[in-house]
């Protein structure tokens, strides 16, 4: 059962428009969310993350929205650069737990920013 | 720089034949995962431990084991490897329970069946 979805397997969009990608979760225990990076060949690299405490974490051009009531989160990116052509993860976990921290990943969206 | 490494990138064995998959870090983290991730999947976890406390998934199937023998270095084993278990395998660290904010993963091995 997949409790972390990212329903759009890809997303193409213009140099220097707004890239945003979208993720939700189902576990209302989840406290933590985080949006990995990865580019072909390589592992995940962390992005930005956001406590649930928050509805807006910034990091100059990443931004990411978190909606608890909606289980919801998004990631935006602007201005959108080539660079940024990569596979993006959400990934959601509880910091609570005391057994080292199980981190759950959706299927990925792969962003093509056309120069 | 301090990192987390796998070896080989690149693992070819065949039908039923073991392989072992490598992983160390030198970020000192005492948590360490193993993920396995087939194509347009979300990376499904495998095992982890939390220093020598071993946490093996319900649907991880007994086919995949794992060893930890020092805070450095993990393995994957896989018995008998069948045609479904092609994938990418990759590892990752934490620093550990309640601070953990984040994953490093290594490269990945990518695992091919023949």
């Amino acid at each position: 059962d997949q409790q972390v979805k990212q329903n759009s397997p890809s997303l193409s969009v213009q140099e220097g428009r707004i890239s945003i990608l979208n993720c939700d979760y189902t576990n209302s225990m989840f406290d933590y969310f985080l949006w990995y990076k990865k580019y072909p060949a390589e592992g995940p690299t962390f992005l930005i993350s956001i406590s649930s405490i928050k509805d807006k974490n910034e990091d100059g051009r990443f931004t990411v929205f978190l909606n608890k009531s909606a289980k919801h989160l998004s990631l935006h990116i602007v201005p959108s650069q080539p660079g940024d052509s990569a596979v993006y993860f959400c990934a959601a976990t509880t910091l609570t737990q005391s057994t080292g921290n199980q981190f759950y990943f959706g299927t990925g969206t792969s962003l093509t920013v056309i120069p | 720089d301090a990192m987390v490494i796998q070896n080989p990138r690149y693992q070819v064995t065949q039908f039923g034949k073991p392989v072992t998959l490598s992983c160390s870090q030198t970020l000192n983290h005492n948590v360490m995962y193993w993920y396995q991730q087939k194509s347009s999947q979300a990376p499904k976890l495998l095992f982890h431990y939390y220093d020598k406390d071993f946490n093996n998934e319900a649907d991880t199937p007994d086919n995949f084991q794992s060893r930890r023998p020092n805070t450095s270095f993990c393995f994957l084993d896989i018995r008998s490897p069948g045609l479904g278990d092609a994938a990418m395998y990759l590892c990752a660290t934490s620093g550990g329970a309640g601070g953990t904010t984040e994953q490093y993963f290594g490269p990945g091995t990518r695992l091919t069946v023949t």
